[in-house]
Order: C-alpha cells, then sequence, then structure tokens
C-alpha cells in the first residue's frame, strides 16, 4: 500500500447510471489530484485540489464533479457518463510543496461504462 | 506546453540484462519523478529526482536538468521488473501549480 487508497477497484457502469469514486490519503499531504489513463495515451490530469480548494480543471467534461471535503478525502462523481470515459482512473497526493517531495499514486479504479 | 518523450516505447530484454530508459523534455522543470506502473494499474514512485544522481538497490537514475534529459538505469533485471515506466515532470513553482506532465511511457518485458 502506498498511502493512497481508492475504491472501488474496478467498476461497470451503464451510462444512464450514477456512481462515486473516492479516494483517501493518510499521509498529511494538502493537495490531492485525479488523473485519467486511457489505452494508448498519456496519463491526463484532470482535476487539483490545493488544501481543499480546487486550482485546476483542465477542460473535462461536466459529467465528471470533483469533491473534496478535507484534505484526506477527494472523490469524482459521474453521471451520464460515455463509453469512451472507459478508462483507468488515478488518484495521488503531495505535499503542497510538493517540489520538495513528490507525488504517491493509488492504485487506481479501472471504470467500464457500457 | 511541455513536452515530455521517452524512449524506448517498448524493451524487450532477457531476465539478468541490464537496461537504460530516457526521459527528454522541452522546458526547464523543478520536478522530476520516475513511476513503475506494474500490471494491476498502480504507478509506484521509483525516484524524485529533479538533478543529479540516486540508487536504490539495481535501480539508479540521473538527471541532466541544463541538457533536459533524465536516464533510468535497471541492472540484473527480474520479471517482476516489467511493466510500464514513466517519466514526469512539473514547471512552475507557485503554490497550488502542482501538475505533473507524464511521458508516454516504455513498457518494458523481462523474459524468464
Amino acid at each position: 500500500e502506498t498511502g493512497v487508497t481508492q475504491t472501488p477497484r474496478h467498476l461497470v457502469m451503464g451510462m444512464t447510471n450514477k456512481k462515486s469514486l473516492k479516494c483517501e490519503q493518510h499521509l498529511g499531504h494538502n493537495a490531492m489530484y485525479w488523473y485519467k489513463q486511457s489505452a494508448k495515451k498519456p496519463l491526463e490530469l484532470m482535476f487539483v485540489y490545493s488544501l481543499e480548494e480546487r486550482v485546476e480543471n483542465n477542460s473535462v467534461p461536466s459529467r465528471f464533479s470533483p469533491e473534496c471535503p478535507n484534505s484526506s478525502h477527494l472523490f469524482l462523481h459521474l453521471h451520464t457518463l460515455q463509453p469512451e470515459d472507459s478508462a483507468l482512473y488515478l488518484c495521488a497526493s503531495s505535499p503542497s510543496r510538493a517540489w520538495d517531495y513528490g507525488y504517491t499514486f493509488g492504485s487506481g479504479t479501472r471504470l467500464t461504462v457500457v | 506546453g511541455i513536452q515530455v518523450e521517452q524512449s524506448p516505447p517498448d524493451l524487450i530484454l532477457q531476465e539478468g540484462a541490464n537496461s537504460t530508459l530516457r526521459c527528454n523534455f522541452s522546458d526547464s522543470v523543478n520536478n522530476l519523478q520516475w513511476f513503475h506502473q506494474n500490471p494491476w494499474g498502480q504507478l509506484i514512485n521509483l525516484f524524485y529526482i529533479p538533478s543529479g544522481t540516486k540508487q536504490n538497490g539495481r535501480l539508479s537514475a540521473t538527471t541532466v536538468a541544463t541538457e533536459r534529459y533524465s536516464l533510468l538505469y535497471i541492472s540484473s533485471s527480474q520479471t517482476t521488473d516489467s511493466g510500464v515506466y514513466f517519466c514526469a515532470v512539473r514547471i512552475g513553482s507557485n503554490f497550488g501549480n502542482e501538475k505533473l506532465t507524464f511521458g508516454t511511457g516504455t513498457r518494458l518485458t523481462i523474459i524468464p
């Protein structure tokens, strides 16, 4: 375990469903991130939260809705997804001064939209 | 934005062989990390190395920031080394600007 826990590990959902991905870290980090990894593509940054405030939204469609209730928890709420949204969704955390340390990633949620 | 290129894209080696993976980046960076993604998708942080050389067992890494490249060395490869190796860089030094940009990765396969 890396200290960043993601649940569920696998998720299959229909296009009309609503589901949420959860990320939890107990490393004392102040920044949390959602990344998307699709087949044959580099990891894409989706959202950045620093001290529970969203500081970056990389033109992500509104069917993805992040929530950061505190510095230890990060959610990604999903609704009316498309099949092309099927991917591995990775959560990461870092100290607020990330350049002194680095990122820690969770194991990911493998999402399949049918 | 910054470009991160990794080579080779694929590498197949016999167990026990040594390998060198390369990461080139197009702009000055203040953070560079090497990750190993195992077959189950987990990204494991190998090195945080914005400059200089570090070693951890059979793995070592060198970053020459002035020439904008980093190398990851794997010696005496084992089958458990198989997976995808990513280089990721960060630019910017402002609080709240901590995003990493990833390369496309090198897929390493170690054959017994």
